[in-house]
């Protein structure tokens, strides 16, 4: 149980592009989503928490209008990428948590690598 | 926010224990301390988690000190495919974020 599914797993595209990522609990609802970003060789960031119907908060440094967060449904969160440039070519990584105990871990999504050419 | 303290890598041998420590010397009473490993390519994986006191599960141990200032997972018996990047993390009730810190790599000789 608790398989939290991201799509793309992979994905190219031209610099100016937008890309938009899916994160999925696949097995249970997601209250809270996270959105991680992770380069090479470093540790994960948080860049942001979604609430199901209500806006994310960012956390400091990270620019809003640049990576748009939805979280419509208690079982989807969505991240775009917007006019996407090359140091924008990172780790994407989604987590889900479960119901509103305190104590209960994160699922992680299997990530998203983006390249941006 | 809370922090993590890990040493960056550590080397196993095959089919040995390991004992991997971390220091969260600003721990507060709430908050619960959590281990996720990370295979290449991938997203973390949960391992375990804990308040106060120690706790077992199929993957592996966590030992916490009675101060709660360090703890360390414990695996059993280091497998090839435990040869990972291991992240220790507070959680913090009420935030529900987790702060990663630079984790430990993990290597495991055959």
């Amino acid at each position: 149980g608790a398989v939290v599914s991201q799509h793309p797993s992979w994905v190219i595209c031209k610099s100016g592009t937008s890309v938009k990522i899916e994160c999925r609990s696949l097995d249970f609802q997601a209250t809270t989503m996270f959105w991680y970003r992770q380069f090479p060789k470093q540790s994960l960031m948080l860049m942001a928490t979604s609430n199901e119907g209500s806006k994310a908060t960012y956390e400091q440094g990270v620019e809003k209008d640049k990576f748009l967060i939805n979280h419509a449904s208690l079982t989807l969160s969505t991240l775009t990428v917007t006019s996407a440039h090359p140091e924008d070519s990172s780790f994407y990584i989604c987590s889900a948590r479960e119901g509103t105990v305190s104590n209960q871990p994160q699922h992680f999504g299997d990530g998203t690598r983006l390249s941006i050419l | 926010d809370a922090k993590t303290t890990q040493p960056n890598s550590m080397e196993s041998n095959e089919e040995e224990p390991v004992h991997l420590p971390c220091n969260h010397s600003t721990i507060s009473g709430t908050d619960y301390i959590h281990w996720y490993r990370q295979l290449p390519s991938q997203g973390p994986e949960y391992v375990i988690h804990g308040l106060t006191s120690n706790v077992n599960n199929r993957m592996a141990s966590l030992a916490i000190a009675e101060d709660r200032k360090s703890s360390t997972l414990i695996l059993h018996r280091a497998t090839l495919r435990d040869a990972a990047v291991y992240y220790c993390i507070l959680f913090t009730s009420g935030t529900y974020k987790y702060i990663f810190g630079t984790g430990t790599r993990l290597k495991v000789l055959a």
